[in-house]
This record gives C-alpha cells, structure tokens and sequence, in this order.
C-alpha cells in the first residue's frame, strides 16, 4: 500500500517475554520516526532515523528498548523482557528528509504485557 | 525542554456549533506547529500545519493561526459536524529538535447530532 505499514497490529505476550514491532515506511521517505501513545503519558517519541546518520534514541525509556532500520526502510522496534508498564500503542511515522515535511503515521501495534 | 499544553477534553458540542481547542507551546528556536487528528479506530493524521509566525494553516473547515506573540495554535472551526469526533492533537517540531514531534496530551471531541 501507499501508507506506512506496521505488523503486528496486536501482540500480547506475557511479562518478561522480548518483542518485536515492525515498520514498513512510505517508500522514498528518509526519516523514520517511533513514538508510544499510552493512558498516562500520551503521545511520547522514541527513537529517530534519517538517512545514514547516527539515530536520535533519546526517547527511549530504558535499556531494554532498541530498534534499528536496515538498508533505510524497513525498521524493527524491540523491547526485551518486557513489564506490564511497556504495555501501549507503538506508532510509527515516516517523512520525507526536509525538517519541514509532515510525517505519515502508521496504525500501530497494540502490545499488551500480562 | 520544548512542551506542548492544550486544553482537556472531553469536549461535547452540538453540530454546527463553534470549536475552539486551545494549544500553547514552549520552544526554544523557531518550531513549526501541526495539529493532527485520530479518528475512532484509525491512525494518526496531520490536519494542518503553520512552519512560521502568523502562517495559518487550514483544512476541511479547521484553522489555526501560528501566534509567537502568545506562543499559541488555538485550532478552531465555524460549524463542527458529527465526523469530526475524534481525538485532536497538537505538535511541534522544534528547529533544533532533528524531526521528532513533541505532541500535546490530545482532546477528545464529541459531536452530537
């Protein structure tokens, strides 16, 4: 499809398990974006690609989260031993490289941790 | 840091009432302004943006005008229709920020007919 594709849609996975989310930007987009959308926190970002730079992992609330993107497309969220506080909407959003560009979000991954 | 405050919903207007969903931001820089929007079951959406001061952005009826002066985006539109439920967001993007989006909590809108 034209839009950025994300899979699973939902996962539910027991405490302590790893996980991996997975995101398919717009074709042609250089930066690619993943933010967390939960009760308490709202709408939080995570991590940042653009291009070949060293990614912005700012966002990232703890050592147990990572992600990389391979060949500038495809990226890959994975969140290890996994708490009942990960548990949230995934989102991802991908744009063209000019700071300017509005981002183009995918419909999530719901992960719920038991 | 750069913050996004907007007001709390839930907000419950009757159709073709006037919206106003107030969105103040704190920034270092020049950030450029965006409201995006969720439908019930959907992903997010940009809805409009203003990338510098006194832009206005616009789309299907909504508007909202870039204020530095008041360091405001207050999103309004003339007459709401029942499609608009949804749960509005307003973000920014701060100059020196790279690309991420520093998003508002999010207002919930309800339409009745």
């Amino acid at each position: 499809g034209a839009g950025v594709s994300q899979s699973p849609s939902n996962k539910v996975t027991e405490k302590g398990k790893d996980v991996e989310l997975r995101c398919d930007p717009i074709s042609g987009h250089t930066a690619l974006y993943w933010y967390r959308q939960s009760l308490g926190q709202g709408l939080e970002f995570l991590i940042y690609f653009q291009g070949n730079s060293a990614p912005d992992k700012s966002g990232l609330p703890s050592d147990r989260f990572s992600a990389e993107r391979t060949g500038g497309s495809v990226s890959t969220l994975t969140i290890q031993r996994t708490q009942q506080e990960d548990s949230a909407v995934y989102l991802c959003a991908s744009s063209l490289g000019q700071v300017n560009q509005p981002q183009h979000f995918g419909d999530g991954t719901r992960l719920s941790i038991l | 840091g750069d913050s996004v405050t907007q007001m709390e919903g839930p907000v419950t207007l009757s159709e073709e009432a006037f919206l106003t969903i107030n969105c103040t931001y704190t920034a270092t820089g020049y950030p450029s302004l965006f409201w995006y929007v969720q439908y019930p079951g959907e992903g997010l959406q940009l809805l409009l943006k203003a990338t510098k001061a006194d832009d206005k952005g616009s789309n299907k009826g909504f508007e909202a005008t870039y204020r530095k002066e008041t360091t405001s985006f207050h999103l309004e539109k003339g007459s709401v229709q029942v499609s608009d439920s949804a749960v509005y967001f307003c973000a920014l993007r701060g100059g020196n920020q790279g690309g991420k989006l520093i998003f508002g909590q999010g207002t919930e809108l309800s339409v009745k007919p």
